[in-house]
This record gives C-alpha cells, structure tokens and sequence, in this order.
C-alpha cells in the first residue's frame, strides 16, 4: 500500500460505544495529525503527533483520545460521544525538518473515516 | 473574524472560462500559505504553494498580498476536471515545532460543459 491509509472508511456508533480509528501511513514521515471535518465548517486541527510526541492537542475534549505507538500509525480512540461529533475525521503524515525551528513540508491526507454517532 | 476567509461559492462556470478565487488571512505573521484541492468525498490534496512573488503551474497561477493579506488562484481555460472545492490554507506561526495549517471553508467550483 501506499500513502496514508484510514480505517474503517464509515463507523456508525451510539453514543455509549467505544470504537478506535486506525490510520498509517507509508510515506516515511515522521509527523502525524488529526483533522476533523465538518459539513460547512473548515477542517479542524485535533492533535499533532511529532516523533511519537504529542506536539499539538488543540481543545479537544477528553472524549477523542489518540495514541501514536510508531511514526507510521496513528490512532483516534472514541467513548461516550455525542451526536455532534459526527463528521469525516482525516488522518494526514507529513516530513518535519530540523530540530529547533522545526519546518514541515507538505501534509498528505488519508481518504478520512465518515462517523455517524447516534 | 474567521482566520481564513473564503467565497463558498458554487461557482458555475462553462468549459475554456477563466475563473478567480480570493481569500483573506486575518494573522499578519502568517509566512506559507497553500491551495488544496478536495473532490467530492474525498481527502484534499496540495494543489500548488504560494509565493510572495506569485506562481504558476500550467493554467494555475496563484497571487499573494501581504500588505491586503489577500490570497488568490487564477484557473484558465477551465475543465471538467477541475470541479472540486478548493481550500486556502495558511500556515500559522514562523518555525516552531508544529506545522499548524489554518484552512477556510473551501470554494466549490462546478464547471459546466
């Protein structure tokens, strides 16, 4: 496989589920990210996950829990969500350059996971 | 005031127009900034980079304004193909250890033949 891969592509979920999105990436980048999508909003920042370290939690609430084991995988673990939490969650890699004054080229996006919590 | 501003659109536009798409930036230090491309259901993908001096790529030019703080992508001689919303994205912040991207709402372009 190639580029960044999401698993699944749709999840459907109550709100008293617990489900884990899966994302990987065969690009070699050391950068991982979380976005969300919402319909007529811009896509939203989540986390960021730099060398395996979280570099970036942008206000989420403590319902979204991520987990970066490696450089290549990514996950987004979901409990008790609410149905406003439906939306395309993307998954996206980039190459960070340097240490400090660390610069990031170009982020590569995975198809998403369409979530429907209801 | 939203940090990245954009016409949602739809632009209808017929095959072989010329078609332009502004965007405004509200954090004067933002130094990169980048037109993505999304298909219908589908993840973006980097369009084209924007530079101070402006830049083209085959029908594609984009523009920047640092003192309007006004981004701009030019497309000639539309095609079908090019249907798709198209997302400015600026990145925040000067070097750092994150690669914040700020994205607008994205302007969906319907071309028509």
């Amino acid at each position: 496989e190639t580029g960044v891969t999401q698993t699944p592509r749709h999840l459907v979920m109550g709100m008293t589920n617990k489900k884990s999105l899966k994302c990987e990436q065969h690009l070699g980048h050391n950068a991982m990210y979380w976005y969300k999508q919402s319909a007529k909003k811009p896509l939203e920042l989540m986390f960021v996950y730099s060398l395996e370290e979280r570099v970036e939690n942008n206000s989420v609430p403590s319902r979204f829990s991520p987990e970066c084991p490696n450089s290549s995988h990514l996950f987004l673990h979901l409990h008790t969500l609410q149905p406003e939490d439906s939306a395309l969650y993307l998954c996206a890699s980039s190459q960070k350059r340097g240490l400090a004054g660390a610069t990031y080229n170009e982020q590569f996006f995975g198809p998403g996971t369409r979530l429907t919590v209801l | 005031r939203k940090e990245v501003e954009q016409d949602p659109g739809p632009f209808n536009v017929p095959e072989g127009a010329t078609v332009a798409f502004n965007c405004t930036y509200s954090n004067s230090a933002s130094q990169s900034f980048f037109w993505y491309r999304q298909d219908c259901r589908k993840e973006p993908k980097l369009l084209m980079s924007v530079y101070s001096s402006g830049n083209e790529d085959g029908r594609f030019t984009a523009q920047l304004n640092r003192a309007s703080q006004y981004i701009s992508l030019l497309i000639r001689d539309s095609k079908l193909s090019d249907s798709a919303t198209y997302l400015c994205v600026v990145k925040s912040g000067v070097g750092g250890a994150t690669n914040k991207l700020i994205f607008g709402t994205g302007t969906l372009l319907a071309v028509q033949p």
